[in-house]
């Protein structure tokens, strides 16, 4: 085990909605990463937060949005839900700053979008 | 730009059999890489790493893997698989954002 938990677990959505999925760091790492990982590829980089900010984002549009908060949680908001927001969503989290640092995934909350 | 690729999709292997998965990368920086494993139904988890140093790095579970630069690959090797190796293999390349780039990923499957 990672120390690293999100939830929910899965999630069905219909298309234009909006939705918000937790995860929870172990104590001390303040470094979150989240990921998208579609059916059958490598997990694709959404953004990082760094002690509460925002620190290097992919390419993912603006509706994708984040939240980390001082207790190590962190928030991924998605808004006007695409079929294509289908997928696998991994938050890991680093005990050092950006980069310095093995990351350790949690196991993800599944989304579909109907 | 900055890519990994890893060639092969599924391999099958028996057990006992040798094990050799292809890394290759695209990357002007300053090069980490990674190799995750996903056990069926399990959490992503590190195998090994390569921030610098010795070329050839070992990992858990009897896995290591060699950079080598000139080849811009990281093969990730084991002499002899398990049953319980068969699982998902993920390569990934530290970006110039810090975040993880990563392979498509292997399937492995081993034979008892």
């Amino acid at each position: 085990e990672t120390g690293v938990t999100q939830s929910p677990t899965h999630l069905i959505k219909t298309r234009g909605q909006q939705v918000t999925l937790r995860c929870s760091s172990q104590s001390g790492h303040n470094t979150v990463s989240w990921y998208q990982q579609a059916l059958g590829q490598g997990p694709q980089f959404i953004f990082q937060y760094y002690r509460e900010e925002e620190n290097g984002r992919g390419n993912f549009p603006p509706r994708f949005s984040g939240l980390q908060f001082p207790n190590y949680s962190s928030e991924l908001n998605v808004n006007a839900l695409e079929l294509d927001d289908s997928a696998l969503y991994l938050c890991a989290s680093s005990l050092g700053g950006p980069g310095t640092d093995t990351q350790y995934f949690g196991p993800g909350t599944r989304l579909t979008v109907l | 730009a900055q890519s990994v690729s890893q060639h092969n999709h599924h391999v099958i292997l028996s057990e006992a059999a040798s094990l050799e998965l292809g890394c290759n990368y695209s990357y002007g920086g300053t090069v980490n890489l990674f190799w995750y494993v996903q056990y069926p139904g399990q959490h992503l988890q590190l195998l090994l790493k390569y921030f610098s140093g010795d070329p050839l790095v070992k990992g858990i579970k009897g896995f290591e893997a060699e950079f080598i630069k000139s080849k811009f690959s990281f093969n990730l090797r084991k002499p002899s698989v398990q049953w319980s190796d068969t699982a998902e293999y993920f390569c990934a390349l530290l970006g110039s954002n810090y975040q993880l780039i990563w392979g498509a990923g292997t399937k492995l499957i081993i034979k008892p």
